[in-house]
């Protein structure tokens, strides 16, 4: 199946940094989404963008298919912005199953 | 976009037990489905819920420890069957239309078996 490996795996900034999450797949995709998870467990969806750019406040993301990749950037960080970020895909390939990274655990220090 | 709905939130359990979770969404979907999130880790899909029909089951899954109903476009349930502590997770449920149309997520069920 598709992997999808994110980096780095864990950030800590001082509040008001700014930072770029990496999303790496390994096959063409028709989805793309990225995910906030906050310490109380809760999956915030943040952008679906198979590809292109989208902007949402302090928050963008870009995807550009054709090298598999995709970068979310969060710029003036603030504590509220702490917890993993989860970028996840499907493949073009049929299966119709949203796939899951491993993650970057962001943690803004006041 | 898509509401969904689950319960409980969270359940401690005496090992050997079961317990079932239910989601609701708000509007009919097309796909609905069941991860785990064991602690510290990623997100993994358990099973794709099919209407009217048996479950779609990933590897490492299995019918007998997770059975899932899905008896119309808007609800599922998940059981947990026989716990043991391995079994403590956040379970979620996922709902969505069309493969070009976003995946949403309940805020989960934070399980946990003593």
């Amino acid at each position: 199946g598709i992997q999808v490996e994110q980096s780095p795996p864990d950030l800590i900034l001082q509040e008001g940094a700014n930072s770029t999450l990496r999303c790496n797949f390994s096959d063409s995709v028709n989805n793309l989404q990225w995910f906030h998870q906050n310490p109380w467990g809760q999956l915030i969806n943040l952008f679906y963008i198979p590809s292109g750019t989208k902007q949402n406040g302090r928050l963008s993301a870009t995807t550009v298919a054709t090298e598999r990749y995709s970068l979310l950037y969060i710029s003036s960080s603030q504590t509220t912005d702490s917890g993993v970020y989860f970028c996840a895909v499907m493949s073009n390939f049929g299966n119709e199953k949203l796939t899951f990274g491993t993650g970057t655990r962001l943690t803004i220090i006041p | 976009s898509a509401v969904i709905s689950q319960k409980p939130s969270r359940d401690i359990c005496q090992r050997g037990t079961s317990l079932t979770i239910q989601c609701q969404v708000d509007s009919q979907v097309t796909m609905m489905f069941w991860y785990r999130q064991q602690p510290g880790q990623s997100l993994t899909l358990i099973a794709t819920a099919n209407q009217g029909s048996e479950a779609t089951y990933e590897s490492g899954f299995v019918i007998d420890k997770f059975p899932i109903s899905r008896p119309n476009l808007t609800f599922s349930t998940l059981t947990v069957s026989n716990m043991s502590p391995e079994d403590s997770s956040i379970y979620l449920c996922s709902a969505r239309g069309d493969s070009n149309q976003p995946q949403h997520f309940g805020d989960g069920t934070r399980l946990s078996i003593l």
